[in-house]
């Protein structure tokens, strides 16, 4: 199975501030089949970018996932007071499906 | 609005069943695929079980084969886990959600509140 990996495990940054998380895949992801989630504490994880760049329905044009192969990366341009989450990546290109250990994002 | 909502989780002894249970609302239920996913207390998470639409396609980690067994009833809009043999590292909040697109796997794009399964004697 694919394992993915997240850098930084925590992320500390102020209001307003660019936020970029890593996800790096044991071996390629197939089509780009890579998601993230935002979870919030005592919450369900909330779809953010499917296919690897892909906004989900509702979501804001501050988050941009790019990337391709192993790489993968989540930007948030300007952090918002509810930004700050545990951020999952999850590749679905080969199964099973698979979920990196997360990226706390937290107030500085 | 688009909803799932969980219940059957609780309280069980190691070696116990439990069996959770996910309500749909919102959308046409028998036009997606649908898993279950997992979280124990303060970790990440992990894949259960997945299901097609028409339940000709059902698919296990590793982990939950031969002990869990994933079903839905498309005419009451359900998704169901039954969970035997429970063990103590089987404790975590037990999310349905739903697939993206009729693929597995898949993204999810609408997950329930979750239910709570602790496994202590």
């Amino acid at each position: 199975e694919i394992v993915l990996t997240q850098s930084p495990g925590t992320l500390s940054l102020s209001p307003g501030e660019r936020a970029t998380l890593s996800c790096r895949a044991s071996q390629s992801v197939s089509n780009s089949d890579l998601a993230w989630y935002q979870q919030k504490p005592g919450q369900a994880p909330r779809l953010l970018i499917y296919g690897a760049s892909n906004r989900a329905t509702g979501i804001s044009d501050r988050f941009r996932g790019s990337g391709s192969g192993t790489d993968f990366t989540l930007t948030i341009s300007r952090l918002e007071p509810e930004d700050f989450a545990v951020y999952y990546c999850q590749q679905y290109g080969s199964s099973p499906g698979t979920f990196g250990p997360g990226t706390k994002v937290d107030i500085k | 609005q688009v909803q799932l909502v969980e219940s059957g989780g609780g309280l069980v002894k190691p070696g116990g069943s439990l069996r959770l249970s996910c309500a749909a609302s919102g959308f046409t239920f028998s036009d997606y695929y649908m898993s279950w996913v997992r979280q124990a207390p303060g970790k990440g998470l992990e894949w259960v079980s997945y299901i097609s639409t028409s339940d000709s396609t059902i698919y296990y980690a590793d982990s939950m084969k031969g002990r869990f067994t994933i079903s839905r009833d498309n005419a009451k809009n359900s998704l169901y886990l039954q969970m035997n043999s429970l063990r103590a590292e089987d404790t975590a909040v037990y999310y349905c959600a739903r697939h993206l697109l009729l693929a597995a796997p898949d993204a999810f794009d609408v997950w329930g509140q979750g239910t709570m399964v602790t496994v202590s004697s």
